[in-house]
């Protein structure tokens, strides 16, 4: 089946730094990935839609300067958090979508904790 | 960001017992998805659901496609106290013409043995 992997699991870093994170589609090619943040015991809300070759599409209220998506290839995605505040702390997803659009697969998601 | 509405929020059962719950929207969606979350773990998809009326099941679980569209439910029978995490329903919305799905606010289940 469809695997991604999403990279680090955790991350803990100093305000103002900046992180990255990965997400890969292991065994297929992902035409558009998705990126997700998730509050605790809350749901998961779509960020941006990031697209092989093309600029992401942001979703309303979110930054793009702040959330910067990168999809150079059919199986890679990065979405890097600037100058990284504790408010960013969260939990971070992305999902891939295979051609056909059978719904999504998920990462392991990347607890995001900024001190 | 838009949300669906997914009832109930929380839900404590006996092991053995069946489990229902059910997302419900205003507008009309043209798929809906399942999906099973644990703690600090990405979602799994459980069910995907294409046309209106669609009935599927994935051995314990079973999931129907509204037949107005705006709405789907999950059941689980006979619950395991693996079946313990956050339940979240996916729609895809029938007029954005993108792949983009809206999550449901989530049904958290605790199975007590």
């Amino acid at each position: 089946g469809a695997v991604v992997s999403q990279h680090p699991s955790r991350v803990i870093c100093k305000s103002g730094t900046s992180v990255k994170i990965e997400c890969r589609s292991l065994d297929f090619q992902a035409t558009t990935m998705f990126w997700y943040r998730q509050f605790p015991k809350k749901s998961l809300m779509l960020m941006a839609t990031s697209n092989e070759g093309s600029k992401a599409t942001y979703e309303q209220g979110v930054e793009k300067d702040k959330f910067l998506i990168n999809h150079a290839s059919l199986t890679l995605s990065t979405l890097t958090v600037t100058s990284a505040h504790p408010e960013d702390s969260s939990f971070y997803i992305c999902s891939a979508m295979s051609r056909g659009n059978y719904g999504y697969t998920f990462g392991s998601g990347t607890r995001l904790t900024v001190v | 960001g838009q949300q669906l509405n997914q009832s109930p929020q929380s839900m404590f059962i006996q092991e053995g017992e069946d489990v229902s719950m059910n997302c419900t929207s205003s507008s009309i969606f043209n798929t809906w998805l399942w999906y099973k979350q644990e703690p600090g773990e990405g979602p799994v998809l459980l069910i995907a659901l294409y046309k209106a009326g669609e009935l599927t099941s994935n051995g314990r679980l079973t999931a129907q496609f509204g037949i107005t569209r705006k709405d789907s439910f999950l059941n689980i029978s006979a619950s395991i106290p693996s079946d313990v995490g956050i339940y979240f329903c996916a729609g895809q919305p029938g007029t954005s013409g993108t792949y983009k799905y809206i999550f449901g606010t989530g049904t958290r289940l605790k199975v007590l043995a």
